[in-house]
């Protein structure tokens, strides 16, 4: 069965400071992770999809990286409009699982 | 493309009600995905289309649960009989294009349900 953690639960930031999320992952036979970026009340919104280990995806402040076991998710300089839940998903098959979640919230 | 849309966005209903939601992915796509979430968890799968065929349902899902996609169009989420149980976000997403494989998927809005 394919598992997702991310760590930590929430995190919270100055804006500016820069920090990392984690997602670890076991999965038989990856297609692709996935990180994707929720604000409240609203559906997940995609950001990135890493398919091999040692692959880096980036955009804006936001870059993310992949090695067999764990994928991160850097924030650099962030700023309050970067607050959001970002989440993580492994699919082997055509079905995803996704992790609980990374609650960040940047203060002015 | 506007993206994927869902309607209504916002359903409150007594228990033992029946509810349905509407979800219309992006035109292109040809998977379609039903998921239920809570506060403070990630989304969870409930059921997966490929065209009009229900490839895939979750194990966790009641028979109360049932969903169609007639002509692999837009999508239908039916729960009967609902339970306090049942209130969450209901998101559909969609996903894949019809000449080529492309597995990142996208959300809509979400349906918030609360069963009263």
């Amino acid at each position: 069965e394919d598992q997702v953690t991310q760590s930590p639960e929430a995190l919270r930031l100055q804006e500016g400071e820069s920090s990392s999320l984690n997602c670890s992952y076991t999965v038989s036979g990856l297609r692709g992770l996935f990180w994707y970026r929720q604000d409240p009340g609203k559906g997940p919104e995609f950001l990135f999809t890493l398919y091999s280990a040692g692959e880096e995806k980036e955009k804006e402040r936001l870059k993310a990286t992949l090695t067999k076991k764990e994928s991160f998710l850097h924030i650099t300089a962030p700023k309050p409009e970067d607050s959001a839940t970002y989440l993580c998903a492994v699919q082997a098959s055509y079905i995803p699982t996704f992790g609980r979640g990374t609650s960040l919230i940047v203060h002015p | 493309d506007t993206g994927v849309s869902q309607n209504p966005r916002h359903k409150i209903t007594k228990r033992g009600q029946n509810v349905t939601f509407r979800c219309d992915p992006i035109s292109e796509h040809n998977r379609l995905y039903w998921y239920r979430q809570t506060l403070g968890q990630g989304p969870e799968f409930l059921t997966y289309f490929q065209n009009e065929a229900q490839l895939e349902k979750s194990r966790l899902l009641s028979d109360r649960f049932s969903a169609e996609r007639p002509k692999g169009s837009f999508s239908t989420l039916e729960i009967q009989r609902t339970e306090q149980g049942d209130s969450a976000m209901y998101l559909c997403a969609s996903s894949g294009t019809w000449t080529g494989s492309s597995y990142e998927q996208y959300f809509g809005p979400g349906t918030r349900l609360t069963v009263t």
